[in-house]
């Protein structure tokens, strides 16, 4: 079955420099969900999109931007990198007219920031 | 507000043992719980999951009941195998909304 995908799957940037994290949802997904994972943290929730509009917003900084697009991928634009931004940053997809919420997650794409 | 407690960890057990990784929660509404599993340098995989009270989740030998009154999601599994090394996260979903877990490591010796 077809999962989500991510790309790139590894990134290296340097501080102040701007990043761009795709996301491609499970087909007939509808919704798309951004986290954020720290070395050794649970994912922390940034932000999420259903139908193309921002449904949710957790802790996002004001340096990062998100959208979905009218083919359900979503961006995540990151700008002014700095040190602690190097994570992993994993997007996840769900149907609302699926059972109760379960989010399907991608691989992750892994930003390094030097 | 909606939180999820878990067992701190890391976990070492031998092959073969008994595994058991507490889970508990707090949550407006009634939400439908999770069991994540993270491998190494890998996303997240969806383990299991109930959605209502005495909902019981199982895959791959693992299993967890979704308790209402102790608010619990226990993970569970009878024999545990090298293979089962990973971070495992608790979860639960109200609205759209997940809330994760800290993460429990476990590491699984021959």
């Amino acid at each position: 079955a077809a999962g989500v995908i991510q790309s790139p799957r590894h990134l290296i940037k340097e501080k102040r420099e701007t990043a761009t994290l795709k996301c491609y949802p499970i087909p007939r997904h509808d919704t798309v969900y951004w986290y954020q994972q720290g070395p050794g943290q649970d994912p922390q929730f940034l932000i999420s999109f259903y139908e193309k509009m921002q449904s949710d917003k957790g802790s996002i900084p004001d340096r990062f931007s998100a959208q979905q697009f009218s083919d359900y991928h979503s961006e995540l634009n990151m700008s002014s990198l700095e040190l602690g931004d190097s994570a992993l940053y994993f997007c996840a997809s769900s149907s609302r007219g699926t059972s109760r919420g379960t989010q399907y997650f991608g691989p992750g794409t892994r930003l390094l920031v030097l | 507000g909606n939180s999820v407690t878990q067992m701190e960890g890391p976990v070492t057990l031998s092959e073969e043992a008994f595994l058991t990784i507490n889970c508990t929660y707090t949550a407006t509404g009634y939400p439908s719980l999770f069991w994540y599993v993270q491998y190494p340098g890998e996303g997240l995989q969806l383990l299991l999951k109930a959605t209502k009270a005495d909902d019981k989740g199982s895959n791959k030998g693992f299993e967890a009941t979704y308790r209402k009154e102790t608010t619990s999601f226990h993970l569970e599994k009878g024999s545990v195998q090298v293979s089962d090394s990973a971070v495992y996260f608790c979860a639960l979903v109200t609205g759209n909304q997940f809330y994760f877990g800290t993460g429990t490591s476990l590491t699984v010796i021959p």
